[in-house]
């Protein structure tokens, strides 16, 4: 298994800022996703990103808008930029330990609120 | 429209009681189907993965069913307890790249 942690686990931010949230796995993991979930909604592909190449973006989420790196095996960020309040969101780093018809495990989520 | 889709919406059971979800998708090509439990404020943990060939598979108190004719699948819970109340999600990965396909979960209270 993997165990995922995420920083911060919450934020406010205001209008126009941009937040970077960390995600760090306890293992080597091939695959890495981010994931947005809306209050009471489930949760939507924002982009897959692997070590070495360019992270893969969902159709409705961009690059200048969710920029993403991956510098190791281990780790990966997710920028938030230029804020507004429609940004506010649980944002989830998940990744998979073998591919893609591994188990996805989940970091516990970053709360952001934009105001 | 989304392609998994789960029922009820949301479930309020006694305690010591066991309930069914279901789960009814059209995706295709389909991989696997995963069940998973999401207590608030946590991310998703996994509790079941089926394959094609699966019918069933347990996970303690949880036991997944599925039928892959009929694109079906149910959750039951067996004796629930207060820690089962959370959102439990439906997720089928489809095709090569494994893309995950979320139900927007079912909302399970059990009370006391």
């Amino acid at each position: 298994s993997a165990v995922i942690s995420q920083k911060p686990s919450r934020d406010i931010c205001q209008r126009g800022t941009s937040l970077t949230i960390q995600c760090q796995v306890d293992s080597q993991v091939t695959m890495m996703f981010w994931y947005r979930q809306q209050p009471g909604q489930s949760l939507t592909l924002i982009a897959t990103a692997n070590q070495g190449s360019e992270a893969t973006y969902e159709s409705g989420f961009v690059i200048d808008k969710f920029p993403i790196s991956r510098p190791n095996l281990t780790f990966s960020t997710l920028t938030v930029s230029n804020m507004s309040p429609e940004d506010s969101s649980i944002y989830l780093c998940s990744a998979t330990l073998a591919g893609y018809t591994d188990t996805q495990y989940f970091g516990p989520g970053t709360r952001l609120t934009v105001l | 429209k989304n392609q998994v889709e789960q029922s009820p919406q949301s479930l309020i059971i006694l305690e010591g009681k066991n309930c069914t979800l279901q789960c009814n998708y059209t995706v295709s090509p389909f991989s696997n189907l995963r069940w998973y439990k999401q207590d608030t404020g946590r991310g998703p943990v996994s509790l079941t993965i089926m394959t094609f060939s699966e019918n069933t598979k347990s996970n303690g108190r949880y036991t997944a069913t599925l039928d892959a004719d009929t694109k079906q699948s149910s959750l039951h819970i067996t004796a629930s307890q207060l820690s089962d109340s959370a959102s439990y999600i439906c997720v089928v990965v489809t095709d090569s790249w494994g893309k995950l396909q979320f139900g927007a979960g079912t909302q399970v209270v059990v009370t006391p």
